[in-house]
């Protein structure tokens, strides 16, 4: 499979943990992204990188949390000192940028979820 | 402020049976139009991308169409089937707009029934 992949599919960890998650992009992606839903709810931005560089960050992404892409293939987000409103899905994509329009399909893993305790 | 919503919330229809789900937005300035379907502990699957100038594409029994004058986006399902019960999301891009501007909507979770 080829496809996004995401580890681990579940973590539970208990308040004031620290956490990461990693993610491989289809290969020849340049772009990655992070998002996190919960229940009920579409996803929502945190952050995306183009190749190793990350290009922008919501208000969403608090200073307890991190994201990486070193080499500009796999990412890893990092959250330090959790909370229980942390408890959710956090979905990575990837996607092909070859510059204009925005137009390529973002491809999604099947996400992280994350349980505190 | 740019919003998604889409209706109905949830939906319970019979396996064979056709049904139309729904999309309004106030994205602006509009770039493109997307429906994903996301089953249960999966991530979202993309089904179409619309831009301005398209009214209609299809992807196999998944039909969407796209009126950018009333800012509204139907996904029309035919022939449904077991495996099409998932929750159904409508997300749109403003042009111009960064990464971020990808507006979601909270989706319709729809339910095919024997």
């Amino acid at each position: 499979d080829t496809g996004v992949s995401q580890d681990p599919r579940h973590k539970i960890t208990k308040r004031g943990q620290n956490v990461t998650f990693r993610c491989d992009p289809i290969s020849e992606h340049n772009r990655l992204y992070w998002y996190r839903q919960t229940l009920g709810q579409g996803p929502e931005f945190l952050t995306y990188f183009q190749n190793e560089a990350q290009l922008e960050k919501s208000r969403l992404l608090s200073d307890r949390f991190s994201a990486e892409r070193p080499k500009g293939s796999f990412s890893t987000l990092e959250i330090q000192r959790t909370e229980q409103g942390d408890s959710a899905m956090y979905l990575c994509a990837s996607s092909l940028w070859a510059g204009g329009s925005s137009n390529q399909p973002q491809h999604f893993g099947d996400g992280t979820r994350l349980s505190i305790l | 402020k740019n919003q998604v919503e889409q209706s109905p919330q949830s939906l319970i229809i019979l396996e064979g049976k056709n049904c139309t789900l729904q999309c309004n937005y106030t994205v602006s300035p509009f770039s493109n139009l997307r429906w994903y379907k996301q089953d249960t502990g999966r991530g979202p699957v993309s089904l179409t991308i619309m831009t301005f100038s398209e009214n209609t594409k299809s992807n196999g029994r998944y039909t969407a169409t796209l009126d950018a004058d009333t800012k509204q986006s139907s996904l029309h399902i035919t022939a449904s089937q077991l495996s099409d019960s998932a929750s159904y999301i409508c997300v749109v891009s403003a042009r111009g707009g960064s990464q971020g501007n990808l507006i979601f909507g909270k989706g319709t979770k729809l339910s095919v029934k024997p």
